[in-house]
């Protein structure tokens, strides 16, 4: 079974800072991982994704993330954070296993970290 | 272009009765899909359809029942609801392919008393 971790529900950063949100996943083979985010009463926007290839992915809105096979994660990071960007942040995989089929196929989303961005 | 819109935005029900979700998308997106989000939870798939006339049961189906008659729209049906239903529903939508992002709509509220 596919799964994925956000270990923080909340992160807080002073604007100008660099942010990082971070996310682990479980798969049995390899990975198809993105970033939504969520603002407040909105649905979900697509932020970026690593499919495969280089293993720095540079997404919307000034964000990138990295991804590590060792440590199976795929943090978002932005050199330097806006008070725009509060909002509630959600990772997701999908295992492209060779042959897996219905639910694997399906995306699993994490339980969602909230970035502040203090002023 | 409109993306993917969802009808109603807010809705109130009491315990046993039906409602029909709406969600329409004009980007000629093949697969569809049907999510609640509930808190500290994340996004949890509630149905999905491939195509037109096909769905799917994704990880929390039970209770509910979808439609997919047109290309364009995924219905979501209570037939009889419960508290537990309580939640925001999101419509997303995407190419065919596993590897394209998905696109979703503002969200309906829904409340069950």
């Amino acid at each position: 079974a596919q799964s994925v971790a956000q270990p923080e529900d909340q992160v807080n950063v002073a604007e100008g800072n660099p942010l990082t949100v971070k996310c682990t996943y479980s798969v049995s083979g390899n990975p198809y991982l993105f970033w939504y985010v969520q603002y407040p009463n909105r649905g979900l926007q697509f932020l970026l994704k690593y499919i495969t290839g280089d293993n720095l992915v540079k997404g919307s809105y000034g964000f990138e993330a990295e991804f590590n096979k060792s440590q199976t994660s795929f943090h978002l990071k932005k050199p330097s954070a806006l008070v725009s960007d509060s909002a509630l942040y959600f990772c997701a995989v999908r295992d492209m296993t060779p042959g897996s089929s219905g639910s694997a196929r399906q995306l699993t989303f994490g339980s969602g970290t909230q970035l502040t961005v203090l002023p | 272009n409109a993306g993917v819109t969802q009808t109603p935005k807010f809705r109130v029900l009491k315990t046993g009765q039906s409602m029909t979700l709406l969600c329409a998308q004009d980007m000629n997106h093949e697969y569809m899909y049907w999510y609640r989000q509930d808190p500290g939870m994340g996004l949890r798939l509630i149905h999905y359809s491939v195509g037109e006339g096909t769905t799917a049961k994704g990880e929390v189906p039970d209770g509910y029942n979808v439609s997919r008659l047109k290309k364009q729209n995924f219905l979501l049906g209570l037939e009889s609801a419960a508290p537990s239903q309580t939640s925001v529903y999101f419509c997303a939508s995407s190419y065919q392919g596993q590897s394209y992002e998905q696109y979703f709509g503002p969200g309906t509220r829904l409340t069950v008393t």
